[in-house]
């Protein structure tokens, strides 16, 4: 899987929204990025994934760039319960020997945020 | 629709003991993945499973792990003769399929004294 590389630590205020960076820019054509969160020493949450367009869904927003090098998690209103580790995760869907479908953890960017 | 499940929660085990680990995967869910996550440090993958098969175990250590997800009953990561530096968090993911995004467990915090 290509790697990703994300800022260690982020602080956002509370209500306001927070915008987590992400690069990749080795990913390749059929890799999907994916999004994780890990709340304490809680299982990873699954947040969102995309392949090149824009998603949304009820937790938050993802924008790949054109050349799909960099995205951006938005999480709209952060609120308390989103301080996390967020894991920004580049994979592949189609096989190509072992490895292929794990996911690769980094060490992902502590938001916190403040009241 | 019942998550992920882990059982135990939280293991204590003595040097050299054996530790079983269970995992029963979301309902209708065929894949099941193994990771280890130590103290500050992000998660690595150990193996992958569906029924009745290991499909990829790249990330296993090669001696006194063993990973089996049978046709029927929980997926099970078994440890052998512990040692402390297996101390860390057990976390299963279940799939739908290889597309399709992995859900967690909540985690089983294995202690070796």
């Amino acid at each position: 899987d290509a790697k990703t590389t994300q800022p260690t630590s982020m602080d956002c205020a509370e209500g306001r929204a927070a915008n987590l960076p992400c690069n990749h820019s080795t990913i390749s054509g059929n890799e999907y990025v994916y999004w994780y969160r890990q709340i304490h020493s809680q299982g990873p949450q699954y947040i969102i994934h995309g392949l090149k367009n824009n998603e949304t869904n009820e937790m938050a927003s993802l924008i790949i760039t054109e050349d799909r090098k960099s995205s951006t998690l938005i999480l709209p209103h952060a609120t308390l319960r989103d301080t996390a580790v967020y894991y920004c995760i580049v994979r592949s869907i189609a096989y190509s020997g072992a490895g292929s479908y794990q996911l690769t953890f980094g060490k992902g960017t502590k938001l916190s945020v403040i009241p | 629709n019942a998550g992920v499940m882990q059982n135990p929660r939280h293991l204590v085990r003595r040097r050299g003991q054996e530790a079983r680990l269970r995992c029963s995967p979301m309902k209708g869910h065929s894949h099941v993945y193994w990771y280890r996550q130590l103290p500050e440090e992000g998660l690595k993958f150990m193996v992958y499973l569906q029924k009745e098969n290991i499909i990829d175990e790249s990330g296993m250590p090669k001696e006194r792990f063993s990973a089996e997800f049978p046709k029927e009953g929980p997926s099970i990561l078994r440890i052998q003769q512990v040692v402390r530096g297996d101390s860390a968090a057990y976390f299963c993911a279940s799939q739908q399929g290889t597309s399709n995004e992995q859900f967690f467990g909540p985690g089983t915090r294995l202690t070796v004294l």
